[in-house]
């Protein structure tokens, strides 16, 4: 199984502040990764797949990078509405596996 | 729009049974692989199965190898997870999602509780 690890689990930040998540797997998972937002009450959100492709609907202040096994997720300039839990996951193998999530509070 | 409704959660006790239901809308479901993902109260998501658009090629989580069975029925758009032999780990909101590389639309969920 490919283990998710994400950093920081919790992250401070300010509105307007560009912030930086990270997300390593276990082995390589080449570019099959993907991102998602999760609010309170809420299911999950795709926002990014293949790793930097932007799903259908999401601002362009998110974007991702990395391939093999560090990725990233920016978001240029936060929002009032990003305070959130955001996952990754794989898709290169079975199972699909997740990251424990970071969670971006203010 | 595209929807995903999931339905037949509940409380059962240790070693019941629950068959959830996902009735899908406002796309072609027959042409997508579908997922159920779970998420325990206040912990992470953890996807437990999946199935091909023809049901032809199906995998399961570890956790839930043999007691649960997924399926669906594109003459309905809906998509089942039959839950057996329920344990207390198995409590969590379950999501049936549409996979398109990733999940790409999720359902509300559905609460599934597993206590005495």
């Amino acid at each position: 199984e490919i283990v998710m690890t994400q950093s920081p689990a919790t992250l401070s930040v300010s509105p307007g502040e560009r912030t930086t998540l990270s997300c390593r797997a276990s082995q390589s998972v080449s570019t099959n990764l993907a991102w998602y937002q999760q609010k309170p009450g809420q299911a999950p959100r795709l926002l990014i797949y293949g790793a930097s492709t932007r799903a259908t609907g999401i601002p362009a202040r998110f974007s991702g990078s990395g391939s093999g096994t560090e990725f990233t997720l920016t978001i240029s300039s936060l929002q009032s509405e990003d305070f959130a839990v955001y996952y990754c996951q794989q898709y290169n193998n079975w199972p699909r596996t997740f990251g424990q999530g970071t969670k971006v509070e203010i | 729009q595209v929807q995903l409704v999931e339905s037949g959660g509940g409380l059962v006790k240790p070693g019941g049974s629950l068959r959830l239901s996902c009735a899908v809308s406002g796309f072609t479901f027959s042409d997508y692989f579908m997922s159920w993902i779970r998420q325990a109260p206040g912990k992470g998501l953890e996807w437990v199965s999946h199935i091909s658009s023809a049901a032809s090629t199906i995998y399961y989580a570890d956790s839930v190898k043999g007691r649960f069975t997924i399926s669906r029925d594109n003459a309905k758009n809906s998509l089942y997870l039959q839950m057996n032999s329920l344990r207390a780990e198995d409590t969590a909101v379950y999501f049936c999602a549409r996979v398109y590389y990733a999940f790409d639309v999720w359902g509300q969920g559905t609460m599934v509780t597993v206590s005495s």
